[in-house]
């Protein structure tokens, strides 16, 4: 059974769109959620939320975490075609073990 | 400061051959991890270092083995390579320890195709 779900795996906006992105998470040892942004190389680090209901911004984009649902939403407002890549959400457990992601999500922004 | 620096960029493998991944890190984090990505998969962790001088196994290790050499530098082995390994492997650090951010930082990735 995975530990984090990403939904949905594939999304085709246009320019200009609002999109949100989820993330679901086992609650066993969870500890922090993260966002990654990856383009055509390595994932690139947006949030980690760790407190539930507090949301984090930056820029268009912003995330939120809800501990009752076992769930995170990352917003992005008013897109742009630099915002198409893989968005993938992690889970940390609390130990050394690192990180368990998603299988991510693959945003378009068509012009 | 380079970050975390991962060579090759790209391998392309006969089956049964050997290689070693490299990967180095100048931010003086404790804890090491080499990942995988394979298409629809998400990253999925091979091995990890928590701190100098250990390593542990992912959810992913068969097939591989690791060797952390020092603080700054944690290698992947494939000691016989098969097709299935054929992937883009990434390499990550964080400060570790159970205060402060578990962000990872991920180096740029490794191509590399076993035919």
């Amino acid at each position: 059974e995975d530990k984090v779900v990403q939904s949905p795996l594939s999304l085709v906006v246009h320019e200009g769109d609002t999109v949100t992105l989820n993330c679901s998470y086992e609650v066993t040892n969870f500890r922090s959620l993260l966002w990654y942004k990856q383009e055509k190389k390595a994932p690139t680090f947006l949030f980690m939320l760790t407190s539930s209901g507090i949301e984090k911004k930056s820029g268009r984009l912003s995330s939120i975490l809800d501990k009752k649902e076992l769930s995170s939403i990352l917003n992005i407002t008013a897109t742009q075609t630099g915002d198409s890549a893989i968005y993938l959400c992690a889970r940390w457990g609390g130990g050394a073990d690192g990180l368990t992601f998603g299988k991510g999500t693959h945003l378009i922004i068509q012009p | 400061n380079a970050g975390v620096t991962q060579t090759p960029k790209f391998q392309v493998l006969k089956t049964g051959q050997s290689m070693t991944l490299q990967c180095a890190q100048d931010m003086n984090h404790n804890s090491m991890y080499w990942y995988r990505q394979d298409p629809g998969m998400g990253l999925r962790l091979i091995y990890y270092s928590a701190s100098e001088g250990t390593t542990d196994k992912g959810e992913v290790p068969n097939g591989y083995n690791v060797s952390r050499l020092n603080k700054r530098e944690f290698s992947l082995r494939l000691e016989s390579a098969a097709p299935s390994q054929t992937s883009v492997y990434f390499c990550a650090s964080n400060r570790g320890g159970m205060t402060g951010t578990y962000e990872q930082y991920f180096g740029p990735g490794t191509r590399l195709t076993v035919t």
